[in-house]
């Protein structure tokens, strides 16, 4: 089946500097990627859907430099936390979509847990 | 805009003990229903999708059903290994985003 892999599974940074978190499909290309953070005992909320070779389309109330999506091959997408401060610590977990997307119309990534100090 | 919301928020059973649980959905042109599973610490796992009012599927103890206004997601004689959190998401026709309900915390006790 359709499997994303993403890495690091943890990542402890100090505050202030940057960290990327990368999000690869492994047996498909993904043309859609899409990325969410999720708190403690809440659910899944979208910051951003990447496309291959084009510009993320970023939820309202996500910040697009802070957060900055790379998308620049069909296997492959990025995203950096930039200047990362304690607020933004939190589970970051990737999706693909697949074509033609049916019962494996969205796979996901194994999460990083990201902890600013 | 697309909302989900799923009862109830925890749910524990005994195992053995066969239960739903709901997942609520509004929205303008439904394209699919998702099911997922995830445990502690990781990413979502897929379970099911519904396109249609009307359709089931099954896996092994879990059941989902789908109607016009909402999915349930029957669990047969649960077993300990089947504690989890369980998430439903839509897909509206005009998008390929998903929308989120906030889960259900499922524990089994043996």
């Amino acid at each position: 089946g359709a499997v994303v892999s993403q890495h690091p599974s943890r990542v402890i940074c100090k505050s202030g500097t940057s960290v990327k978190i990368e999000c690869r499909s492994l047996d498909f290309q993904a043309t859609t990627m899409f990325w969410y953070r999720q708190f403690p005992k809440q659910s899944l909320m979208l910051m951003a859907t990447s496309n291959e070779g084009s510009k993320a389309t970023y939820e309202q109330g996500v910040e697009k430099d802070k957060f900055l999506i790379n998308h620049a091959s069909l296997t492959l997408s990025t995203l950096t936390v930039t200047s990362a401060h304690p607020e933004d610590s939190s589970f970051y977990i990737c999706s693909a979509r697949v074509i033609p997307g049916d019962s494996y119309g969205y796979t996901f990534g194994s999460g990083t847990r990201l902890t600013v100090v | 805009e697309d909302q989900v919301t799923q009862s109830p928020e925890a749910l524990r059973l005994q195992e053995g003990e066969s239960s739903s649980l709901n997942c609520s959905y509004t929205v303008s042109g439904l394209r699919g229903l998702f099911w997922y599973r995830q445990d502690p610490g990781k990413g979502p796992e897929f379970l099911f999708t519904l396109y249609s009012a009307g359709e089931e599927k099954e896996k092994e103890r879990l059941k989902a059903t789908l109607t016009k206004k909402e999915s349930f997601l029957h669990i047969t004689a649960p077993k300990p290994e089947d504690s989890a959190t369980y998430l439903c998401a839509v897909q509206e026709t005009s998008g390929s985003r998903l929308t989120f309900g906030e889960g259900t915390q499922l524990t089994v006790n043996p």
